[in-house]
């Protein structure tokens, strides 16, 4: 079946990059997301990309999806207090009726 | 654009009591609903899925069954709580778009079963 996969923890330095990675096994994909939960809240969508895409860019986001290896990242530059959250990745297909979500990876600033 | 409410926000329940989740979905027709469980520091897990009224699908075996007895009204319930049973219930539905599927997420019920 499907599944996605993160790890579970990341700390950066306030000001530094943070770059979350994700792997997932199904091959015919064909939207990819992240998803960001602030503590006690419910996820919010970040931002996505197309499997025909291989990059995206949206302010201090950018998204590489690598579909040859199955991978996706999330770098967040200069990254701030505000930007501690836990970022979930996620992938469907264009028939599927579900989104199947990641672990989650639980990123913390340290100043 | 959808809005999705949960009710309670919170709730502390002792084992073996029933339970009743509701979740209620505005500013969209004939979406697809979902409920996700969060146990403390992990990630989803889908609990369960609805397509249309009446349709439920369920992805885990466990304690728990959900109705959909309107076209934006989700339930979870229970007969008989367990521990385990303890977390925090996301629902969440589809919107699709003319080019991508987006999943929006309510506000949560944190569940304790003590």
């Amino acid at each position: 079946g499907e599944d996605v996969e993160q790890s579970l923890f990341l700390s950066v330095r306030e000001g530094d990059s943070s770059v979350i990675n994700c792997t997932y096994t199904d091959s015919s994909s064909t939207y990819l997301y992240w998803y960001k939960q602030e503590p006690g809240a419910g996820l919010q969508l970040l931002t996505y990309i197309f499997s025909n895409m291989d990059m995206k860019q949206d302010q201090r986001l950018t998204v590489l999806l690598n579909k040859k290896d199955k991978h996706l990242s999330l770098r967040i530059a200069d990254t701030q207090t505000g930007d501690s959250a836990i970022y979930f990745c996620a992938e469907t297909n264009s028939s599927a009726s579900k989104i199947i979500f990641g672990s989650g990876t639980r990123l913390s600033i340290r100043p | 654009s959808q809005t999705i409410h949960q009710w309670p926000a919170t709730l502390v329940q002792p084992v073996g009591s029933p339970l009743s989740l509701e979740c209620t979905v505005e500013g969209t027709s004939n979406p697809n609903l979902y409920w996700y469980r969060q146990a403390a520091g992990r990630g989803l897990q889908l609990l369960f899925y609805s397509v249309g009224i009446g349709q439920i699908s369920s992805e885990v075996p466990q304690n728990l069954s959900a109705s959909r007895p309107q076209d934006r009204q989700f339930i979870l319930s229970s007969k008989k709580l367990l521990l385990s049973d303890s977390g925090f219930y996301l629902c969440a539905c589809t919107r699709r778009t003319s080019t991508y599927n987006e999943q929006f997420f309510g506000p949560g019920t944190r569940l304790t079963v003590l």
